[in-house]
């Protein structure tokens, strides 16, 4: 089955800075890579998604990037502000079977005044 | 638009005890559904998923079970608890066609 690994587990940036959240996948056939925002008691939420025709996708502060060859993804977050503070999960999943996504470990984003 | 439900909020439960944890997905039909669970500090875990009325798949063998009497319903069950079933359990639901999940709020248990 697929297994995806993230790293940092833990990243903290001053204000402004910028972050980045790397993913790897096993799974070659793997298609669909959603990142989600989990903050402290809440349920996860989508902020951005990247499929497997697609090398970069941006929306606002936020960009990912897919690098096939490589089995790569990552989360690029430009002028990091206090409120970005969250877990941060990736994921991949492959059409069909249920569409399971198959979760990274998480990465816990700190952003300092 | 579409809205999903979970209950309860919060859970505490002795051990051995039973459970019942319900999801309702509002505004689509047939969608797949997906319970994960979510350990203190830790990642997401797919327990069970259902393309369909009755079709339930699992993941990971243990304690729990799942059924989908209805469309929109998804429910997940234990005859006993066990210390090591505390969480955060999250539904999730996936319009067919559609690569997105979007999560429900969430049951918090806590297995004592």
């Amino acid at each position: 089955g697929e297994n995806v690994e993230q790293h940092p587990s833990t990243l903290s940036v001053q204000e402004g800075d910028s972050a980045v959240i790397k993913c790897t996948y096993s799974d070659s056939a793997s298609n669909y890579f959603p990142w989600y925002k989990q903050e402290l008691g809440k349920r996860p939420q989508l902020i951005i998604d990247i499929r497997s025709n697609v090398g970069e996708k941006k929306d606002q502060r936020i960009a990912v990037t897919l690098n096939k060859t490589a089995k790569h993804f990552s989360l690029h977050i430009t002028e990091t502000q206090p409120e970005d503070s969250a877990v941060y999960f990736c994921a991949a999943s492959r059409t069909g079977g249920g569409n399971k996504l198959t979760f990274g470990t998480g990465t816990q984003l700190k952003v300092e005044l | 638009s579409q809205t999903i439900h979970q209950w309860p909020a919060t859970l505490v439960q002795p051990v051995g005890s039973p459970l019942s944890l319900e999801c309702t997905v509002e505004g689509t039909s047939n969608p797949n559904l997906y319970w994960y669970r979510q350990a203190a500090g830790r990642g997401l875990q797919l327990l069970f998923y259902s393309v369909g009325i009755g079709q339930i798949s699992s993941e990971v063998p243990q304690n729990l079970s799942a059924s989908r009497p209805q469309d929109r319903q998804f429910i997940l069950s234990s005859k006993k608890l066990l210390l090591s079933d505390s969480g955060f359990y999250l539904c999730a639901w996936r319009d067919r066609g559609k690569e997105t999940q979007y999560f429900g709020p969430g049951t918090r248990l806590l297995v004592l």
